[in-house]
């Protein structure tokens, strides 16, 4: 049982160079969430995904887009990085909405992406 | 004022002894309150919940709320090197139409020295 898988580990960007960051989970969780982790600062919500075909917009949506393909599969996309984008990237979820209702609810989270911008 | 404020450390405590960590949140609703633990270069793990005033405990770890004081702290009993860390703490607020929000501190890094 792997929980939550991201990929890649390490990226390493140009400024204006885009890319897709993978997640998926094995758990059957309805919920997804991608964060960014940055020093100093406490996790922040980009962008979450309540079931397969919806997405919403976190605290820090600018500069990214994302997909919920199927129920397993959430992937965070930079359309043109910019070194503010430089941070460690978290993929999480749980079985329900933790912004709509399930406020108990506990996150799972990947094993990160440690993401520079040039 | 942040939402969620945590001392960033390093919280240095000798093995054997109480770590201490603390948070305090702002003045709004708040439901749920959640410690995460997250070792050097490793993702967050929830290791404690409460949700109501008082003392919540499991094996080393207590958790306290005070609500009226906007305050959740956690305790570690025992501390071992493999407690070192950094310990994030996370409240849900209450938002308008039905969600919530969860916030994170920033994080206490705490440091057990044999």
């Amino acid at each position: 049982n792997a929980g939550v898988t991201q990929t890649p580990k390490f990226q390493v960007l140009k400024t204006g160079q885009s890319m897709t960051l993978q997640c998926a989970q094995d758990m059957n969780h309805n919920s997804m969430y991608w964060y960014r982790q940055d020093p100093g600062m406490g996790l922040r919500l980009i962008y979450y995904s309540a079931s397969e075909g919806t997405t919403d917009k976190g605290e820090v949506p600018n500069g990214y887009n994302v997909s919920r393909l199927n129920k397993r599969e959430f992937s965070l996309r930079l359309e043109s990085a910019a070194p503010s984008q430089t941070s460690v990237y978290f993929c999480a979820s749980s079985e329900d909405l933790i912004v709509r209702g399930a406020t108990n609810e506990k996150l799972f989270f990947g094993s990160g992406t440690q993401l520079s911008v040039l | 004022q942040k939402e969620v404020e945590q001392n960033s450390g390093p919280l240095s405590v000798p093995e054997g002894a109480i770590a201490s960590l603390n948070c305090t949140y702002s003045d709004r609703v708040s439901q749920s309150f959640f410690w995460y633990r997250q070792y050097s270069g490793k993702s967050p793990e929830l290791i404690m919940s409460i949700y109501s005033n008082g003392d919540k405990e499991d094996g080393r770890f207590t958790a306290q709320l005070n609500k009226a004081s906007q305050y959740v702290s956690l305790l570690i009993r025992d501390s071992q090197p493999s407690d070192s860390a950094t310990y994030l703490c996370a409240v849900n607020f209450f938002l308008s139409g039905g969600y919530n929000k969860l916030i994170f501190g920033a994080g206490t890094r705490l440091a057990v020295h044999p």
